[in-house]
């Protein structure tokens, strides 16, 4: 079975720094991009980032609101993505998901974690 | 960077009914980067269309999408109990290397 599970989150400080990973199996995780989506307490989908696979020189796109701050990783040995966040704001509180991301003819995300919850407050 | 707009907001209508969604782009996008999302409460969003009209694996043939340049409609024939939920369009900005999504749009029990 095709599964992602996020884990890393809980309630952290503004300023400070959480790092959360995504543990893929039931693929080959090497051969896929992955990538970040978040969604704020009763609002919309809001992307992060992804990473491109290996073969596709494994470069990472970020939203406008959290490049500088936030980064993308993988280790393909172990099947995880890791989004590392630095610097986090009240805003960046949401259910981050991780999902497979489709970067050939078409793009879209076809497998979805079912989320981990980062909390920024004081 | 393009902008999606979902509309209506919310949609109020009864098992058995058409459902009509609609999903607007600021500028024109390529019909291979729009896609279809379901999420119901306290659920991770599910795909439902890609390439605006492609189904994913195991969606119902109920579910179906359409649309070029700046319009795109979700259409689902006859509402099952399962379909109320948020829908949401998504597009990928090449030029800019970035997905957008739109605002959603709710299907509700009339």
């Amino acid at each position: 079975e095709v599964q992602l599970v996020e884990s890393g989150g809980g309630l952290v400080q503004p300023g400070r720094s959480l790092r959360l990973s995504c543990t893929a199996s039931g693929f080959t995780f090497g051969d896929y991009a992955m990538s970040w989506v978040r969604q704020a307490p009763g609002k919309g989908l809001e992307w992060v980032g992804f990473i491109r696979s290996k073969a596709y020189g494994g470069t990472t796109e970020y939203a406008a609101s959290v490049k500088g701050r936030f980064t993308i990783s993988r280790d393909d040995s172990k099947s995880i993505a890791y989004l590392q966040m630095n610097s986090l704001k009240t805003e960046d509180t949401a259910v981050y998901y991780c999902t497979r991301a489709q970067l050939r003819y078409y793009y879209y995300m076809d497998v979805w974690g079912k989320g981990t919850t980062v909390t920024v407050s004081s | 960077e393009i902008v999606l707009t979902q509309s209506p907001g919310t949609l109020s209508l009864s098992p058995g009914e058409r459902a009509t969604l609609s999903c607007r782009a600021s500028q024109s996008v390529s019909s291979s980067y729009l896609a279809w999302y379901q999420q119901k409460p306290g659920q991770a969003p599910r795909l439902l269309i890609y390439g605006a009209s492609s189904r994913a694996t195991g969606i119902p043939d109920r579910f179906s999408g359409s649309g070029s340049g700046t319009d795109f409609t979700l259409t689902i024939s006859r509402l099952e109990p399962e379909d109320f939920a948020v829908y949401y369009c998504q597009q990928y900005g090449s030029s800019q290397g970035l997905f957008t999504f739109g605002p959603g749009t709710k299907v509700d029990i009339k």
